[in-house]
């Protein structure tokens, strides 16, 4: 069965400190990639997404995501994270031709002012 | 722009009791809907998905139904909800016929079962 791994659940950084979430997914087909973000109190909104061309994707608020093909990954990435990215981050994959998002568990992050 | 409505913010209801929450979306016409059960640290899961009025299509077999009476409405729907039925129920839509797309996401409905 397709499934998607986001292998930190919960981490915590200082602010300034460089950020990067790991996902990787399980399907051997042409994907379409996400990332959404839930800030506390707000709706799920999508942060960046990947369908093809380029595959370092930049989104908003300074993040970008890497697809890596060999690797069947697309970490997240900031350079430098402020308070207000403290929000829960979710990967999710939709394989070609299919509604269905599949999505990760979750990744909470908590920057320390 | 377009908006999209979740009702009841929160709901606790008893073992057995009916459920009905309900999904609208505002400055679209035929959006694709979905609705998701979102459950603590295993991230967000399809129940159903619907791209026209009528048109249901169900993901994972479970006591929950959905209807979709109007163009920009969708309905979740039990008949007796399970203790199991807990949990935060997200509707969200996209564009019709533009896949792969983005879903846009509701405020959610924090369900709990007693």
């Amino acid at each position: 069965a397709q499934s998607v791994s986001q292998h930190n659940h919960h981490v915590i950084l200082s602010e300034a400190a460089s950020l990067e979430l790991g996902c990787n997914y399980s399907y051997g087909g042409t994907v379409n990639l996400f990332w959404y973000v839930q800030y506390p109190g707000q709706h799920l909104q999508l942060l960046l997404k990947y369908f093809s061309g380029d595959p370092l994707v930049k989104g908003i608020k300074g993040f970008e995501a890497e697809f890596i093909k060999s690797k069947f990954s697309f970490n997240l990435r900031k350079p430098s994270v402020q308070w207000s990215d403290t929000a829960e981050y979710f990967c999710a994959v939709t394989p070609d031709s299919n509604y269905q998002l599949i999505w990760g568990a979750g990744t909470k992050l908590i920057i320390k002012p | 722009s377009q908006t999209i409505h979740q009702w009841p913010a929160t709901l606790v209801q008893p073992v057995g009791s009916p459920l009905s929450l309900e999904c609208t979306v505002e400055g679209t016409s035929n959006p694709n809907l979905y609705w998701y059960r979102q459950a603590a640290g295993r991230g967000l899961q399809l129940l159903f998905y619907s791209v026209g009025i009528g048109q249901i299509s169900s993901e994972v077999p479970q006591n929950l139904s959905a209807s979709r009476p109007q163009d920009r409405q969708f309905i979740l729907s039990s008949k007796k909800l399970l203790l199991s039925d807990s949990g935060f129920y997200l509707c969200a839509w996209s564009v019709p016929g533009a896949f792969p797309d983005t879903q846009y996401f509701g405020p959610g409905t924090r369900l709990t079962v007693l």
